[in-house]
């Protein structure tokens, strides 16, 4: 089956220093890539929707500018958490949607998740 | 904002009792997912529904999509102890760019089995 890989699973970094977590599709083209963040029993929250090759579209609240999000290739996004405050822990969680649909409808499969804290 | 509501919010159920949480999305979906996450890990696909009325069964889970696609739900017979964990449906919308698409979760429902 599809995997999907993240990297790294979890992190402690410093307040006001930048994150960046990747995403990769190991066995699958993806073009398209989502980003979620869940808090601790919570759902996971949509934060942008990450295109092969084009700029990123970010949910309403998301801020573009604090959370960078790069799709290089079509088997990797990234994700940079800029200026990190403790605010910003959180479990990030990524998904890649199959190059190809199946069965006429597209399948997503999820990374592992990071956890970050910012201490 | 994102809309679309599982209730209940938590479940207790003893081993052996039928579980069944409910998904409701404010617009229409063209598809929904199911999704199962244990506590401390990742979501985990079950099942897609994408047909009008469409239902599916997977040994002791039904799924289930409304007539309308708006809203969904999951039945589960006889729980089981390894049935324990959050249980998130997820419909797929259109994104704001042509051909696409995107996936807005439900609240989830939490879902603990007593032996």
């Amino acid at each position: 089956g599809a995997v999907v890989s993240q990297h790294p699973s979890w992190v402690i970094c410093k307040s006001g220093t930048s994150v960046k977590i990747e995403c990769r599709s190991l066995d699958f083209q993806a073009t398209t890539m989502f980003w979620y963040r869940q808090f601790p029993k919570q759902s996971l929250m949509l934060m942008a929707t990450s295109n092969e090759g084009s700029k990123a579209t970010y949910e309403q609240g998301v801020e573009k500018d604090k959370f960078l999000i790069n799709h290089a290739s079509l088997t990797l996004s990234t994700l940079t958490v800029t200026s990190a405050h403790p605010e910003d822990s959180s479990f990030y969680i990524c998904s890649a949607r199959a190059h190809r649909p199946s069965g006429g409808t597209y399948e997503q499969y999820f990374g592992p998740g990071t956890r970050l804290t910012v201490t | 904002g994102q809309q679309v509501m599982q209730i209940p919010q938590y479940q207790h159920v003893q081993e052996g009792e039928d579980f069944t949480t409910y998904c409701n999305s404010s617009t229409t979906l063209s598809n929904i997912q199911w999704y199962k996450q244990r506590p401390g890990g990742h979501p985990v696909f079950l099942i897609q529904l994408v047909k009008s009325g469409e239902v599916k069964k997977q040994k002791r889970l039904t799924f289930q999509f409304g007539e309308a696609k708006k809203n969904s739900s999951l039945h589960i017979t006889a729980t089981q102890t390894t049935d324990v964990g959050t249980y998130f449906c997820a419909g797929m919308r259109e994104g704001t760019g042509s051909g696409t698409y995107k996936y807005i979760f439900g609240t989830g429902t939490r879902l603990k089995v007593l032996a």
